[in-house]
């Protein structure tokens, strides 16, 4: 299975400011997706980044607050954009290997906005 | 629709086994996931199930029904080290969905 580097793994921002949170995959992968992970709560899904294409966004999230670039097969960003204390979470970045393998996870970035 | 259901909590006794249900709606069904996260870590891969029956793993164990949307995920010969969040997640339509997990305690 791929192994992804996320990075930061974790930063403290002022309100009102951005973060972008970069994922980069080993090796080549089709898809890639970006999950928020609120405090003491499951995996909710963001949207999945297409490569060459705008991301799909699930309801609830939009392309302002959290626009998303793929720029090729092993690559993609999530920023967070016009910070607030409720975007606090953990953010987690995937790849999908297919299969048995299933998704591989980066390390996750612990975001608080204070 | 997107509804996974797991029970949020659960305490078993070291030694012991523990069965984690799950429930999941079958539209554009793929394949059932079980994921462990440690606090303040990633989730990591568990098991995998696409066929229905039965896949043993070691101490864990996953079944699936797909005619009936469930799935259960059993660990044996519980360890401390067992305490955890066991993710199921449901792999539809390319993408994958969690439950909201369930957070296993195990007591000496």
């Amino acid at each position: 299975s791929a192994v992804i580097s996320q990075k930061p793994s974790r930063d403290i921002c002022q309100r009102g400011t951005s973060l972008t949170i970069q994922c980069q995959v080993d090796s080549q992968v089709t898809m890639m997706f970006w999950y928020r992970q609120q405090p003491g709560q499951s995996l909710t899904l963001i949207a999945t980044a297409n490569q060459g294409s705008e991301a799909t966004y699930e309801s609830g999230f939009v392309i302002d607050k959290f626009p998303i670039s793929r720029p090729n097969l092993t690559f993609s960003t999530l920023t967070v954009s016009n910070m607030s204390p409720e975007d606090s979470s953990i953010y987690l970045c995937s790849d999908r290997t297919g299969g048995a393998y299933g998704y591989t996870f980066g390390s996750g970035t612990r975001l608080t906005v204070v | 629709g997107q509804n996974i259901d797991q029970p949020t909590e659960m305490t078993a006794t070291e030694g012991a086994i523990v069965q984690i249900n799950c429930t999941y709606q079958t539209s554009g069904f793929n394949g059932l996931f079980w994921y462990q996260q440690h606090a303040g870590e990633a989730p990591t891969f568990l098991s995998y199930n696409v066929l229905d029956g039965l896949e043993e793993k070691g101490r864990f164990s996953s079944f699936l029904s797909r005619s009936k949307g469930y799935s259960y995920l059993l660990l044996k010969e519980l360890q401390m080290k067992d305490s955890a969040s066991y993710l199921c997640a449901s792999d539809q339509g390319g993408k994958l969905i969690f439950g909201q997990g369930t957070e296993l305690s195990v007591k000496p």
